[in-house]
């Protein structure tokens, strides 16, 4: 069974405006998620924590236990956020990503 | 300097070949992964080793082998190639199991023919 999911595979928004990365995991203990960003021709790279409380270029992660989701947002979206967002949670020493959101921020 | 690098970028051969990519990490982790991105950009776990040895194997035909000859490598090879293998294998590495943050190499392009 899919432990993360991501409803949206692909997200367009127009520059300078808010998004929101939808993540929902199946874990029964203390998640550890997290949010992973692959931009054109780049490597994969680490973009928020959720036990961070930073804002990281403008995102900033939220986990809401109840219902099982973790969102990544930002008030005012731009050209260069256009990327692949990958959700993420490890347990123990397994590590499982969704299938990714496409963001396009269009100009 | 960089972390964590693969070769080849870019691999085309032929279905029932072998062949291998490499890791190198210099970050001094004690754990690497091996990744596999298929066409739908999905991200799957391969393996992860932690000092050389395997501590987690997914679901992944036996045509598939890691080999780490030592802590800052951890090399995939794979014998008789097939379609379904064309995908981008990542490779990547974190200071211990329980580290959450993972340093990804550029990725390997695999394309079977």
């Amino acid at each position: 069974a899919q432990r993360v999911t991501q409803p949206e595979k692909l997200l367009s928004v127009f520059k300078g405006a808010p998004v929101e990365l939808k993540c929902n995991y199946s874990y029964s203990g203390s998640p550890e998620l997290f949010w992973y960003v692959q931009y054109s021709r780049q490597r994969l790279q680490l973009l928020l924590r959720h036990i961070s409380r930073e804002s990281i270029k403008g995102f900033t992660a939220d986990l809401n236990k109840g219902e099982t989701s973790f969102q990544v947002k930002k008030k005012f979206a731009q050209e260069e956020d256009s990327a692949m967002y990958y959700c993420a949670l490890m347990t123990g020493n397994q590590f499982y990503f969704g299938t990714g959101t496409s963001l396009t921020v269009i100009p | 300097d960089t972390a964590v690098s693969q070769t080849p970028k870019y691999l085309v051969t032929q279905m029932g070949n072998d062949k291998s990519i490499k890791c190198e990490q210099n970050l001094g982790h004690d754990t690497m992964y091996w990744y596999k991105q298929d066409s739908k950009k999905f991200l799957k776990i391969m393996f992860s080793y932690n000092n050389k040895e395997l501590i987690i194997n997914e679901t992944v035909p036996n045509r598939f082998s890691p080999k780490s000859p030592d802590k800052a490598h951890l090399n995939l090879h794979i014998n008789s190639l097939e379609l379904g293998d064309s995908a981008v294998y990542f490779c990547a590495s974190s200071q211990g199991t329980d580290s959450y943050e993972q340093y990804f190499g550029p990725g390997t392009r695999l394309t079977v023919t």
